[in-house]
């Protein structure tokens, strides 16, 4: 099955710099890729999703970028705030009939004010 | 305001005990989902629903059990047979039956006394 791999497991930035995770995906087949933050308390949000037809995808202060070749994906927050301390999730699925959603561990940022 | 509720927010189970997390979605979704979240790992897949009166099997469904009788509501029973019950458990639900764009509820934390 897949297997997704996150880094760092801990991310500390100062409020106004860039914070960025990368994540790694194993079956060359995945097309979808969501990231989740998940504040503390609460479930994951969905934040930005790109397919694998894309090869950068932008909303506001976050963007996404995939290299298929490579197989990895990036999370990118600029002029970052401290409502962005959150736990970040990567994921990674096939879109088919069957379901297979594959979650990286997770990457706790805090923003420093 | 249209949503995921899950309840209770936190639960204690007695050893032997089988206990009911209740997920109820008013967002009119055919797909719902359970995952379950272990400090430092990522959401790993229960069971999950495309529609009503049934469900499959997710990557770690023993110990498990489920039901969806209703579009709206899909509860989880963790039975005795789950001998590591501790943990943040969620619920999620999908506008198609497949893993695209999830929302998640706020999660119910279970803790074995």
């Amino acid at each position: 099955g897949e297997n997704v791999e996150q880094h760092p497991s801990t991310l500390s930035v100062q409020e106004g710099d860039s914070a960025v995770i990368k994540c790694t995906y194993s079956d060359s087949a995945s097309n979808y890729f969501p990231w989740y933050k998940q504040e503390l308390g609460k479930g994951p949000q969905l934040i930005i999703d790109i397919r694998s037809n894309v090869g950068e995808k932008k909303d506001q202060r976050i963007a996404v970028t995939l290299n298929k070749t490579a197989k990895h994906f990036s999370l990118h927050i600029t002029e970052t705030q401290p409502e962005d301390s959150a736990v970040y999730f990567c994921a990674a699925s096939i879109h088919s009939n069957d379901y297979k959603l594959s979650f990286g561990a997770g990457t706790t940022v805090t923003v420093r004010a | 305001d249209g949503g995921i509720t899950q309840s209770p927010k936190y639960l204690f189970r007695k050893e032997g005990q089988n206990v009911t997390l209740s997920c109820e979605q008013n967002l009119n979704h055919d797909a719902m989902y359970w995952y379950r979240q272990d400090p430092g790992q990522g959401l790993r897949l229960i069971y999950y629903s495309q529609i009503v009166n049934d469900f499959q099997k997710g990557d770690i469904a023993e110990g498990y059990s489920v039901s969806r009788e209703k579009k709206e509501s899909f509860p989880l029973t963790v039975t005795s047979a789950q001998k590591n019950p501790t943990a943040f458990y969620l619920c999620a639900s999908s506008i198609e039956p497949v893993n695209e764009k999830l929302f998640f509820g706020s999660g119910t934390q279970l803790s074995v006394l």
